[in-house]
């Protein structure tokens, strides 16, 4: 159990376009959702906490206008980012929560790249 | 802010023999420390973790030990396979997020046949 979906697993993209990436808690109702970006070779980076039905918690240096977060149901989070351009390529992943559990179950990954 | 350092960043062992990774907090509050291996492209995936109320975790032959006096917290594999080369990540929750986690950056982990 505990398994944690992404889509698209791949995108490239035009700059100056917008671009939308799912993650769905496929068996179990979440608690919180993260999104992380991964650059090559370096760290995951947490960019936003977000709750089913209120506004997600940015990390300092995450612009909201630029990363747009919509958590629309207990199973479902979207990321879009807007305007994507070439700096925004990267390694998107997110993860989930269960219960008052800390472990986080994580997605597969998208990898963005932005022409 | 918060932070965890990891090291060293890289690591090249032979098989068979051990390797050390060792992370250190500075959030007294956090009391949730996972260990996470990630192969290129790939998810995170964990492979061990420990909670604050705890010294010493063990799962064949991977062990987790914490001291919370140091806030230190070190990764033991023995018995090294080919495998096991990949990059690991410590973390640790932030106290008082909603399981916010803070990583560390990583160590390249190299097993030589």
């Amino acid at each position: 159990g505990a398994v944690v979906s992404q889509h698209p697993s791949r995108v490239i993209c035009k700059s100056g376009t917008s671009v939308k990436i799912e993650c769905r808690s496929l068996d179990f109702q979440a608690t919180t959702m993260f999104w992380y970006r991964q650059f090559p070779k370096q760290s995951l980076m947490l960019m936003a906490t977000s709750n089913e039905g209120s506004k997600a918690t940015y990390e300092q240096g995450v612009e909201k206008d630029k990363f747009l977060i919509n958590h629309a149901s207990l199973t479902l989070s979207t990321l879009t980012v807007t305007s994507a351009h070439p700096e925004d390529s990267s390694f998107y992943i997110c993860s989930a929560t269960r219960g008052s559990d800390n472990e986080q179950f994580f997605g597969p990954g998208t990898r963005l790249t932005v022409l | 802010g918060e932070n965890v350092e990891q090291h060293p960043s890289t690591l090249s062992v032979q098989e068979g023999d051990s390797a050390v990774i060792k992370c250190t907090y500075s959030d007294s509050a956090s009391n949730y420390f996972p260990w996470y291996k990630q192969e290129l492209g790939k998810r995170p995936q964990l492979i061990i973790d420990i909670r604050s109320n705890v010294g010493e975790k063990k799962d064949q032959r991977i062990a987790v030990t914490l001291n919370k006096t140091a806030k230190h917290f070190s990764l033991h594999i023995t018995e090294t396979q080919p495998e096991d080369s990949a990059v690991y990540f410590c973390a640790a929750v932030f106290g008082g997020s909603q399981g916010n986690l803070i990583f560390g950056k990583g160590t390249k982990l190299s097993v030589k046949p």
